[in-house]
């Protein structure tokens, strides 16, 4: 079975433009969350999706939206880029997302804001 | 809101030598998780804590949850130079569902 998978890889941006990351969970999985690692970090939580239901969600800015689709398949919008933003975006995925559920992360992808 | 800290911030070893990270939260935690991540890479679910004073061993690792549960530590025996990585707790608060998760402890393994 693969396992999670995150396009792209890596994306440069500038100052102001949007972007949309996207990420396939694990077969069978109906929960995803959306995490930023900022480099020498711990990931920290965006959002978190189950069914297609916004489940929860971080300390972030409005700039930064998410969306989860009937195949349970997930995209993070960020608008108006900052230079602070640049990270690594991580989605996990979760069988149904409750409290003791184990989150397996995909490769991520690295967003430099230039 | 809910906080979490990690000591050391980075530890370097010489192969052979033992290592533990401590990981401490600011509130009482439903359960913790321990992650690792090597670099470049992202981080991998080790294993899961969830009962007060709970210690699990996976092989060289001993993961131990505090009678308050409101700390929890990682163990490894004998370091090898594939530990390599920065090592991770994320703890679930009794209030919310989102894990928290500290800043990590970079492990480091001289051969």
């Amino acid at each position: 079975d693969a396992g999670v998978t995150q396009s792209p890889t890596h994306l440069i941006k500038t100052r102001g433009q949007h972007v949309t990351l996207r990420c396939s969970p694990i077969s069978g999985h109906k929960s995803v969350s959306w995490y930023q690692q900022v480099l020498g970090q711990g990931p920290q939580f965006i959002f978190q999706y189950y069914e297609k239901e916004e489940r929860g969600r971080g300390n972030f800015p409005d700039r930064f939206s998410a969306r989860q689709f009937p195949n349970y398949s997930s995209e993070l919008n960020v608008n108006a880029l900052l230079l602070g933003d640049s990270a690594l975006y991580l989605c996990a995925s979760q069988t149904s997302g409750g409290p003791g559920d184990t989150q397996y992360f995909g490769p991520g992808t690295r967003l430099t804001v230039l | 809101g809910q906080q979490v800290m990690q000591i050391p911030q980075y530890q370097h070893v010489q192969e052979g030598e033992d290592f533990t990270t401590y990981c401490n939260s600011s509130t009482t935690l439903s359960n913790i998780q321990w992650y690792k991540q090597r670099p470049g890479g992202h981080p991998v679910f080790l294993i899961q804590l969830v009962k007060s004073g709970e210690v699990k061993k996976q092989k060289r690792l001993t993961f131990q949850f505090g009678e308050a549960k409101k700390n929890s530590s990682l163990h490894i025996t004998a370091t090898q130079t594939t530990d390599v990585g920065t090592y991770f707790c994320a703890g679930l608060d009794n209030y919310g569902q989102n894990f928290v998760f500290g800043p990590g402890t970079r492990l480091s393994v001289l051969p």
